[in-house]
């Protein structure tokens, strides 16, 4: 079973800065992870599939990158509305596993 | 418009049961695997069942196999979670989620409001 460690679990930003969140897989999943993020007393929203494609009608800001078995989000300006936290998920191997989340914060 | 609107979450006793219900819209509901996401109150996200497309290939969680059983309907385009032998850890947001193809090694793309199941006596 692999399990997915994100980090850190709480990262501090000013809105206008670069935030970049890391993910990292116990064993290789090659490309299959995606990106959620979810707003208090929200559903989780996809964000990127495939380690680096946005879904659709997520703004530019959002990239991601890795493969194998490290992985970053990165939010190149937050936005206001960008403060939630994030979650990652592999989908390469059974079952599908979320890292225990990242909350981006206000500094 | 995809929508997944989920039902059937309450109060219910240490040991008692519960169905959950997902009615689906938007889509070819045959063509898209599906899952149960949970999340318990403050913590993260936890897979708990999936199902194929074509409702042959039923999977869960090892934190509740034993205990439920997903299943589909098709023809009413919806999905179900049976839950028994409910425990107090069972207590969370039940989420109803889509996968972007038929079968569950693939990413979830919409995801429904939830359902909160409650355990206590």
């Amino acid at each position: 079973e692999i399990v997915m460690t994100q980090s850190p679990d709480t990262l501090s930003v000013s809105p206008g800065e670069r935030a970049t969140l890391s993910c990292r897989a116990s064993q290789t999943i090659n490309s299959n992870l995606a990106w959620y993020q979810q707003k208090p007393g929200q559903a989780p929203r996809l964000l990127i599939s495939g380690a680096s494609t946005r879904a659709t009608g997520v703004p530019a800001r959002f990239s991601g990158s890795g493969s194998g078995t490290e992985f970053t989000l990165t939010i190149s300006s937050l936005q206001s509305e960008d403060f939630a936290v994030y979650y990652c998920q592999q989908y390469n191997n059974w079952p599908p596993a979320f890292g225990q989340g990242t909350k981006v914060e206000i500094k | 418009e995809v929508q997944l609107s989920e039902s059937g979450g309450g109060l219910v006793q240490p040991g008692g049961s519960l169905r959950l219900s997902c009615v689906a819209s938007g889509f070819t509901f045959s063509n898209h695997a599906m899952s149960w996401v949970r999340q318990a109150p403050g913590k993260g996200l936890e897979w708990v069942s999936g199902i194929s497309g074509s409702g042959r290939a039923p999977s869960y969680a090892d934190s509740v196999k034993g205990r439920v059983s997903i299943s589909r309907d098709s023809s009413k385009n919806t999905l179900f979670l049976q839950m028994n032998s409910l425990r107090a850890e069972d207590t969370a947001v039940y989420y109803c989620a889509r996968h972007n193809s038929g079968w569950f090694l693939s990413f979830l793309d919409f995801w429904g409001q939830g359902t909160l199941v409650t355990v206590s006596s």
